[in-house]
Parts: structure tokens; C-alpha cells; sequence
């Protein structure tokens, strides 16, 4: 079955560093790709996403790339804020239903 | 436009009670998901709605979980009685249909603790 794989958290970084946070994914067929976010006590809110190979999703200086050959979609951020803070989660959809798969989630800290 | 609102925020039953969740999706959306997200894990999908009927709710637990979506709007999730395995926070979402590349729209989910 369809699968995410996710770098293992906890993440803990400084203000303005670069932050790369890898997924990679199993699925049959050609998935969409996706990144949310969650903030604490929040619900998960859409980041990015990317529908086909190539493609590069961008959203609040975060971007992801459809990598089909390495079946990959990591996430990047060239500069990132104490704001950032918080849970990243890799997701695909893939199948007749369109369902999400989801990975198990980073935890991103960005301290001042 | 509105989020997806659910109902409580937080639950906090004993073993072997009941409880229930309610979902409202953004207007004019035909696809609503429930998703059980356990601490330190992604969400997993319960159940598929598309308008009023179930596309999938082979991860159910149906022995003690149901759901429905009458009228094709509100869905309620029910669970009796609960475990304490079903100690989770319980994700609604809606999307405009359930087309690749749909983004699904998140409400703030209800916690619940089982005792």
C-alpha cells in the first residue's frame, strides 16, 4: 500500500538557518503530493502541494519539489522564524478515492 | 469563507461510555473525512463521505465506531463504547471533491481522553 516516510524529529534550529526536512513516499500510480503544518492545539492547515512530477509547490518561503526518480518531496526553507514553529507532515493522495496518506510528522523548533 | 467547525474541543469520558463528535465542513464542500490522530503520529483516516454516502470506511473500527452524514452536510462521529486505545485527537476535514490535487481543509479537531 501507499506509504510516507518522514525524517525523524525533533528538529531544533536558530533563527534564519536553512531548514530541509526530508519525505519520501511508496505509491502506485501518480500521487499528489503534500505538506501541512499544525500549530499547537490547531487543527492541520495546507502548506504546499504538487500534482505532478517536477513540479514545485511554494508557500511562505517554504518550497518542495516532485521528485518522481527518488520518489521524494522535501520541504525547504532558506531563512526560517521562531513562527515556524511547529508539526510538519509529508501526505500523499493517491487511488480512486483520492485519500490522504500521511507521514508520521517533524517537530520543527526555531529558537531566537 | 468559514472553516471546517467541530464540536467539543475536548472530551474526557471513562472506559465503556459513549461519546460523539460533530462536524460541520466549509459550504459547498462534497467530501468530508474523519481522521484519528494519535499523539506523535499523522492523522489516519476513519471514514470517507461523499455527499451523504460512504466511500470508504475500511479503517473503521465498526464494532464500536459509526458515522454519518445525513442530508450531506453535518457529520457526527460516535464511538461506543470507548477504549482506552481511542484516546486521540479526532480530525474533521472537507474538500471541494475528491479530485488529485484537492487540497483537504482541517477544523481544529476534538481531543479526547478515555479514563
Amino acid at each position: 500500500g501507499d506509504s510516507v516516510t518522514q525524517m525523524e524529529g525533533p528538529v531544533t534550529l536558530s533563527e534564519e538557518a536553512f531548514l530541509t526536512i526530508n519525505c519520501t513516499y511508496t505509491a502506485t500510480g501518480y500521487p499528489s503530493l503534500f505538506w501541512y503544518v499544525q500549530y499547537p492545539g490547531e487543527g492541520l492547515q495546507l502548506l504546499l502541494k504538487a500534482t505532478k512530477a517536477d513540479d514545485k509547490g511554494s508557500n511562505k518561503g517554504f518550497e518542495a519539489t516532485y521528485r518522481k526518480e527518488t520518489t521524494s518531496f522535501h520541504l525547504e526553507k532558506g531563512s526560517v522564524q521562531v513562527s515556524d514553529s511547529a508539526v510538519y507532515f509529508c501526505a500523499l493522495s493517491s487511488g480512486s478515492a483520492r485519500q490522504l496518506t500521511f507521514g508520521s510528522g517533524t517537530q520543527l523548533t526555531v529558537l531566537p | 469563507e468559514a472553516g471546517v467547525a467541530q464540536s467539543p474541543r475536548y472530551k474526557i469520558i471513562e472506559k465503556r461510555q459513549s461519546v460523539a463528535f460533530w462536524c460541520n465542513p466549509i459550504s459547498g464542500h462534497a467530501t468530508l473525512y474523519w481522521y484519528q490522530q494519535i499523539l506523535g503520529q499523522g492523522p489516519k483516516l476513519l471514514i470517507q463521505f461523499q455527499n451523504n454516502g460512504v466511500v470508504d470506511d475500511s479503517q473503521l473500527p465498526k464494532d464500536r465506531f459509526s458515522a454519518e452524514r445525513l442530508k450531506g452536510v453535518d457529520s457526527t462521529l460516535k464511538i461506543q463504547p470507548a477504549k482506552l486505545e481511542d484516546s486521540a485527537v479526532y480530525l474533521c476535514a472537507s474538500s471541494l471533491t475528491d479530485r488529485g490535487g484537492q487540497p483537504q481543509h482541517f477544523g481544529d479537531g476534538t481531543r479526547l481522553s478515555i479514563l
